[in-house]
Order: structure tokens, then C-alpha cells, then sequence
């Protein structure tokens, strides 16, 4: 069994502000790790994903995620938010291996506004 | 890498019809699954499409309800049965690829509203 949990439904920062978006993640196998972008209207666009390699992932657009086993959390950040990351952010989970092999259970999603 | 499209894009239909829902990949592959997000919503995986037997459905969804087909590794078909307005959402197509099927694609989604 495998379950995702986003700390926030919605997150505010200002234009040049650290992003920083909450992930903890349950699975019965080691997993495998996974943020999805979604802008209004549009489909999934994937970030970036943890695959059992380095611990710390970079995907695009300047984002960046640790894998912390100890911690069970795979946060999500960015050093310098831009308005154009204004959207909602999937954390999503699937493991690697077992009868859950390549269906992934998405969180909640979080909502992050940039300000000017 | 997989290219995924699905027709129609977006849909308006009464309540009571069905819609089939198509998924073409532009490879061939062997785990494809379909996903539903209702509105303000995650996604959450309605079920496993599998090439040449029945479909493997999640907790809470039949079979009668949203019948699949899967005849070849690049299509497949959900079917939105016998249709109310908790039906009205994003339905979409997904496959994964690569060692332990770590890579993950998505198509574009339907978006169905039901009237």
C-alpha cells in the first residue's frame, strides 16, 4: 500500500522567495518518487522524480527535491520563485516492485501563488 | 519517451449517454493505466488497461461503469457508461516505461462534462 500527503493545499510566496512545498510519502516497497506541474486548463508536466539513485533530484524549470528515508518526505523546492511557477503541484508515489508497480497515488495537490 | 494523445479533448453530454474515450501512444507498451481528477480534485487511478484480458480496476470503480478495452500495446478506450454530473471530469491516459517502470507519461486529458 502506498499513500502521499501534501502539508498545505495552498502555499503564497513573493516574486524572488524561497518555494518550498511538503511531501511525505508511505510504501510498503522502496519507492519511487515523483512532482507534477499543472497550470490552469493544461495536462501533467513532470518535474522531476526520485528513482532509488542520487537523493538529491533537479528537475526543470530551476526546481529541486531530496529524498529523505529517514524522514519519509520528498519536499519540493526552489530557491527563487517566478510568477510563472504559479500553479498546482502534484507528489506523487509508486513502487518499485509489488502489484503497485507503475500505478502512482498522487497527494492532494498544493497551490502555489507567486505575488509581485 | 511516450507520446500520448486522447480524443476527444473535451465533451458535453446529457446525463444518461455514454462517451468512449480514446487513447493512442506512439510506442508500443505494456503497463497503461487511466486516471480521473474531478474538479479541484488529485488524480486517482480508475485502473490498469491490459492488453488482451480485462481491465484491473481500482477500489470504487466497475467495470460496468467504466468498461475498458485494450486490443493492441498502443491504444486503449474508456468508456464513461450510463453518465450523471459527478462524472464530470478530467479523464486521463498514462503509461510507464523504462527499468521498473519508473518513467511516467500522460496524455493531454478529457475534459467531459455531464449535463
Amino acid at each position: 500500500a502506498q499513500s502521499v500527503t501534501q502539508l498545505g493545499s495552498h502555499v503564497s510566496v513573493s516574486e524572488g522567495a524561497l518555494v518550498l512545498l511538503r511531501c511525505n510519502y508511505s510504501s510498503s516497497v522502496p519507492p519511487y518518487l515523483f512532482w507534477y506541474v499543472q497550470y490552469p486548463n493544461q495536462g501533467l508536466q513532470l518535474l522531476l522524480k526520485y528513482t532509488s539513485a542520487a537523493t538529491l533530484v533537479k528537475g526543470i524549470n530551476g526546481f529541486e527535491a531530496e529524498f529523505k528515508k529517514s524522514e519519509t518526505s520528498f519536499h519540493l523546492t526552489k530557491p527563487s520563485a517566478h510568477m510563472s511557477d504559479a500553479a498546482e503541484y502534484f507528489c506523487a508515489v509508486t513502487g518499485a516492485g509489488g502489484t503497485s508497480y507503475g500505478k502512482l497515488t498522487f497527494g492532494q495537490g498544493t497551490i502555489l501563488t507567486v505575488h509581485p | 519517451s511516450a507520446v500520448i494523445s486522447q480524443k476527444p479533448s473535451r465533451d458535453i453530454c446529457q446525463r444518461g449517454t455514454s462517451l468512449t474515450i480514446q487513447c493512442q501512444v506512439d510506442s508500443q507498451v505494456t503497463m497503461m493505466f487511466w486516471y480521473r481528477q474531478q474538479p479541484g480534485q488529485s488524480l486517482t487511478l480508475i485502473a490498469t488497461a491490459n492488453q488482451g484480458s480485462e481491465a484491473t480496476y481500482e477500489s470504487g470503480f466497475v467495470i460496468d461503469k467504466f468498461p475498458i478495452s485494450r486490443p493492441n500495446l498502443t491504444f486503449s478506450t474508456l468508456t464513461v457508461s450510463n453518465m450523471s454530473p459527478e462524472d464530470s471530469s478530467i479523464y486521463l491516459c498514462s503509461v510507464a516505461i523504462g527499468v521498473s517502470y519508473n518513467e511516467q507519461f500522460f496524455g493531454p486529458g478529457t475534459r467531459l462534462t455531464v449535463l
